[in-house]
């Protein structure tokens, strides 16, 4: 069974500029989520999706960040007009649904984002 | 406010000794608990979830404990070796109505031969 797949692993960009990450969730997982780790913090949810609907998206941090999971199957984050503090490393994670939150989050390898 | 507290930031040990990575919350009003280990520019790799009403989950050599009282969790990695190397996150699932989990910032690892 394929894991979570991200690309690109690294991206590397001006500001100003716009990058789109892609998520690909493991096969079957209705749950999709967005984190990221900054320089130097902890790693933060940014949103969650349930299939196609955005269940929780309080972690976005300002509107420059755009989300979607049109057909409830691959998901995409896109940051536009990228800013320096933007940098770090993008990570999203799957779950199936049910048996609410009884199940672990698996995690895809990152994207590594460069914002100069 | 949940804040997830890893201690200790960094741990250095020789191959074969029993180590103890611990994780403090500060709502103990948790769901559960997840250990995660992350290898230098790779994911991460879940390793043990704790359900909030079990005490303890073990996987090969590593044990994970839970008292959601006291906000603590404990991962008990025996024998160590050397590809235990790694950073060692845990994450809370904070309450029933979010599946937001809190990291804490992590404890790195190595374990030399």
């Amino acid at each position: 069974e394929a894991g979570v797949t991200q690309f690109p692993s690294h991206s590397v960009i001006e500001k100003g500029q716009t990058v789109t990450l892609r998520c690909d969730p493991i096969s079957g997982h209705d749950n999709l989520y967005w984190y990221r780790r900054v320089m130097g913090k902890e790693i933060k949810f940014l949103l969650h999706f349930v299939k196609e609907s955005k269940q929780d998206e309080s972690g976005m941090p300002n509107n420059r960040f755009l989300a979607e999971r049109t057909g409830g199957t691959y998901s995409t984050l896109k940051v536009q007009p990228a800013e320096l503090e933007d940098s770090g490393v993008y990570f999203c994670a799957s779950s199936p649904l049910g048996q609410a939150r009884a199940y672990e989050q698996y995690f895809g390898p990152g994207t590594r984002l460069t914002v100069t | 406010k949940q804040e997830v507290t890893q201690i200790p930031a960094a741990l250095s040990v020789p191959e074969g000794e029993n180590l103890v990575l611990n994780c403090s919350f500060t709502d103990s009003a948790i769901y559960n608990l997840q250990w995660f280990r992350q290898d230098p520019g790779k994911g991460l790799t879940s390793l043990l979830l704790i359900q909030s009403s079990q005490r303890e989950q073990t996987s090969g050599r590593l044990n994970a404990s839970l008292d959601k009282s006291s906000g603590r969790s404990t991962l008990y990695i025996a024998a160590s070796q050397p590809g235990d190397s790694a950073t060692y996150l845990c994450a809370v699932l904070k309450s029933y109505n979010t599946d937001k989990l809190i990291f804490g910032t992590g404890t790195r690892l190595q374990v030399f031969p």
